[in-house]
């Protein structure tokens, strides 16, 4: 098992609504992206961090942002909930730099919108 | 844009049979491409990786191989075993200022037949 580690496990959110998640980083790895995997796709890239500022973006509105940590932890926050945002939330972190092209996942929050 | 296709969508073998999965990536600035095994319910674990300076790399009875030229790499696995039952997914890497996004394929759901 990867060092990374990610809560809340599952959450239930109603349309409209605002969510947190959190993620912990593998020791040492000072790089974090987030990524939505809906079900039975693959994962799709929503953002990376990098010394707590955003070092890339995918496809994704503006509703969706993040927040890195001086201790390299993240938060991903996903304002006005989208039925079509349920999916399991992904955090991988890495230790950057040259090397840093291997990601290691966290376990993931499952988050269902009604 | 950038793409990933994988084939086959589901893959079913006898125990003990070979199993290969193949991607095609669309950036030819792509220059690693790892592997990861995801369990049901469970986060994607990376199983093996291969960098562009490489045509092949094996670890006991996973290998994969990559063809730059053709912008294919491919995951073979031997002897397989009911425990390699999982979906599988290949990814596609590089760096954009600074950025290693991963651009996914849509996954490969194995069944090994005991």
């Amino acid at each position: 098992e990867t060092g990374v580690t990610q809560s809340p496990t599952h959450l239930i959110k109603t349309r409209g609504q605002q969510v947190t998640l959190r993620c912990s980083s593998q020791s040492g790895h000072n790089t974090v992206s987030w990524y939505q995997q809906a079900l039975g796709q693959g994962p799709q890239f929503i953002f990376q961090y990098y010394r707590e500022e955003e070092n890339g973006r995918g496809n994704f509105p503006p509703r969706f942002s993040g927040l890195q940590f001086p201790n390299y932890s993240s938060e991903l926050n996903v304002n006005a909930l989208e039925l079509d945002d349920s999916a399991l939330y992904l955090c991988a972190s890495t230790s950057g730099g040259s090397g840093g092209q291997t990601q290691y996942f966290g376990p993931g929050t499952r988050l269902l919108v009604l | 844009g950038e793409n990933v296709e994988q084939h086959p969508s589901t893959l079913s073998v006898q125990e003990g049979d070979s199993a290969v999965i193949k991607c095609t990536y669309s950036d030819s600035a792509s220059n690693y491409f790892p592997w990861y095994k995801q369990e049901l319910g469970k986060r994607p674990q990376l199983i093996i990786d291969i960098r562009s300076n490489v045509g092949e790399k094996k670890d006991q009875r996973i290998a994969v191989t990559l063809n730059k030229t053709a912008k294919h790499f491919s995951l073979h696995i031997t002897e397989t075993q009911p425990e390699d039952s999982a979906v599988y997914f290949c990814a596609a890497s590089h760096a954009t200022s600074g950025t290693y996004k991963y651009i996914f394929g849509t996954g490969t759901r194995l069944k090994v037949l005991a």
